[in-house]
Order: C-alpha cells, then sequence, then structure tokens
C-alpha cells in the first residue's frame, strides 16, 4: 500500500513564524503536490513537484515556497505565518503518467495549522 | 476555465437508504474523472476512477456512472452505513493538473 506522511497533524504558530510542513511518500511516485483545504473551498493547488529538485506553482503559491531535495520528500514552507494561511494542508503524490492525468493521487492525512 | 461543481452541498439520509450525488464538469481537455472519499480531519481516498471510453464503475457498495457527452458524472450509494459519512470530492483530469470538486457532505443517520 502507499503511503503518504506528513510531519504534524496539527500545529499552533504564531504570525511572522516560519514553518516548515513535510511531507513523504514510500512508493518512489515522482509526483507531489501540495494542496490547501478549506470550508467551502475544496481543494487549491499550492505547489507541484514532478521530479527531484523540479517544482512548478499551482494556483495559490503566494506566501508559499516548496523544497524537494529528495525523490521521497516535498516540503511546505511558510516564509512568514499569517493568519490566512490557517487552514487544512494536505500533501499527495502520484506515480508516472500523471501528464496524461491517468494515475490516481494518494494523499496523506493532513496537517492542520492554526495561525495565531 | 476548467470547473468541477457538485450537488447537492450537503445531504442527511437515513442509515440504509441509497443517495446519489452529483458531478457536472467543464473541464478540457478530459481524460478520466475520480471519486474520493475525505473522513473528517483525513486525506482523501480514491473510490473510483473512469476513463472517457467507461460509463460506469463499481467499488463496493459505491457505483459512480460518467456521461461524457453531457459532462456528468454521478455516485450512487447502496445502502448506506453510518461510515459512509464523509465528504464525496468529485476530481477530473486531462491536463497534468486535477481539477476538484467542492465536494459533497454526506450525513448517515441511524
Amino acid at each position: 500500500d502507499v503511503k503518504v506522511t506528513q510531519s504534524s497533524r496539527y500545529l499552533v504558530k504564531r504570525t511572522g513564524e516560519k514553518v516548515f510542513l513535510e511531507c513523504v511518500q514510500d512508493m518512489d511516485h515522482e509526483n507531489m503536490f501540495w494542496y490547501r483545504q478549506d470550508p467551502g473551498l475544496g481543494l487549491r493547488l499550492i505547489y507541484f513537484s514532478y521530479d527531484v529538485k523540479m517544482k512548478e506553482k499551482g494556483d495559490i503559491p503566494e506566501g508559499y515556497s516548496v523544497s524537494r531535495e529528495k525523490k521521497e520528500r516535498f516540503s511546505l514552507i511558510l516564509e512568514s505565518a499569517s493568519t490566512n494561511q490557517t487552514s487544512m494542508y494536505l500533501c499527495a503524490s502520484s506515480p508516472p503518467g500523471a501528464a496524461e492525468a491517468q494515475e490516481t493521487q494518494y494523499f496523506g492525512p493532513g496537517t492542520r495549522l492554526l495561525v495565531l | 476555465k476548467n470547473q468541477v461543481e457538485q450537488s447537492p452541498q450537503s445531504l442527511i439520509i437515513l442509515e440504509g437508504k441509497n443517495c446519489t450525488l452529483q458531478c457536472n464538469y467543464t473541464v478540457s481537455p478530459f481524460s478520466n474523472l475520480r471519486w474520493y472519499k475525505q473522513d473528517t480531519g483525513r486525506g482523501p481516498v480514491s473510490l473510483t476512477i473512469m476513463t472517457f471510453s467507461e460509463n460506469t464503475k463499481s467499488n463496493g457498495r459505491y457505483t459512480a456512472t460518467l456521461d461524457a457527452d453531457t459532462k456528468q458524472s454521478s455516485l450512487h450509494i447502496t445502502a448506506s452505513q453510518l461510515s459512509d459519512s464523509a465528504s464525496y470530492i468529485c476530481v477530473t483530469g486531462g491536463s497534468y493538473i486535477p481539477t476538484f470538486g467542492r465536494g459533497t457532505s454526506l450525513i448517515v443517520h441511524p
């Protein structure tokens, strides 16, 4: 079974802090994604990566950056956390073939971030 | 702009009853449609995936249908159980980035 893990289930940070969210997958997937999920808005793509050291902006990259130094790990960074970044953050991975969107994404359990 | 619209936004049914969730999409290019189930506080889990050439796909008590001509899909849940209480998300693919619907929140009451 594919396993996608996220470093924290719950996180509380203060405005202005630098926040790191870590995601690790154990199935050697090329593609990894970061989403945020807010009530009534559904999942919105922040960044994705299709290979080590490669990254692409999603729909809402402002205020975020990412790092993919190893294939299995994809990190989301909030350079200076703000209250409007309070949200549920979901990481996902998928095997090759996502360019044709034939492959299912596998999601982690999510990190619920509260910025005070 | 690619869009996926789901209805109803929320639904309450009694245990044992059937229900149908709807998904309409305006996505191009389109190659497949997936339904995910998301339990509260958890990440989404895939239920079904259908390519544009498939009309129906089942996974236990879950049956998804796809009409690529009218760009509509439905998810039918048979003999609902309390554990079916969750959010159900419709997702379309065709380009590199999938397009997500906002989900239907289903509550099954005993």
